[in-house]
């Protein structure tokens, strides 16, 4: 069974651009949460999305955004991106009964130069 | 606010020996869960035992075993046997009862010495 695959694997931008990271959650999961890992901050919930429908979301400006497909494949996007978002981006996926635990990819590492 | 704290940023232990993680956590609620995760190198956040706050046995998977302490509110991993590849940041997490969001801690770094 195919775990969670999280693409790229690496991205490098520039301040101001906007970045689209991917997520396909193992097959049978329904439930897609994101969170931004950094040095000072620790691990941060960003938000968690179930059956292509935000259903929690934390405190992240507006320029954080995401969604899911039917496929219960999940994209999030940063818009404007500043230095501060430079980070290991993780996204876990589980089958969204509360009861059940997450599973991580390998995360996106996002460098903003 | 739910938090959880792990207070020691790094420890080290000889392989083959015991070690002890400590982590606290403060919550209102009556229905939650609390995981270990380990990150090795690879980034990669694998998860490593869990326990539901309505049980009171702590639970044990092969080496790794909790010890659950609901009224003081805290959460230690006990990894025996230790091994080279157990090295890694353990992070603490804890997650309500009918919610996907997981609070984690800071996280401890953990040396393995052969």
């Amino acid at each position: 069974k195919a775990g969670v695959t999280q693409t790229p694997r690496y991205l490098i931008k520039t301040r101001g651009q906007q970045v689209t990271l991917s997520c396909s959650p193992i097959s049978g999961h329904r439930s897609v949460s994101w969170y931004q890992q950094t040095p000072g901050q620790g691990l941060q919930f960003l938000f968690e999305y179930f059956s292509e429908t935000q259903r929690n979301k934390g405190n992240f400006p507006g320029r954080f955004s995401g969604r899911q497909f039917s496929n219960s494949r999940s994209e999030m996007n940063v818009s404007t991106l500043e230095l501060g978002d430079s980070a290991l981006y993780l996204c876990a996926s589980s089958l969204g009964s509360h009861d059940t635990e997450a599973f991580f990819g390998q995360g996106t590492r996002l460098t903003v130069v | 606010a739910q938090t959880v704290t792990q207070s020691q940023p790094e420890m080290s232990v000889q392989e083959a020996e015991t070690v002890t993680l400590s982590c606290t956590y403060d919550t209102s609620e009556s229905d939650y869960y609390l995981f270990w995760y380990k990150q090795p190198p690879s980034r990669q956040m694998i998860l490593v035992i869990r326990q539901e706050a309505y049980k009171q046995q702590n639970a044990t998977e092969n080496r790794f075993s909790v010890n659950f302490q609901k009224a003081a509110k805290s959460f230690s991993l006990k990894i025996s046997d230790s091994q080279l590849g157990d090295a890694a940041m353990y992070f603490c997490a804890y997650k309500r009862g009918g919610s996907e969001k997981l609070v984690f801690g800071k996280g401890m770094k953990l040396t393995v010495n052969p």
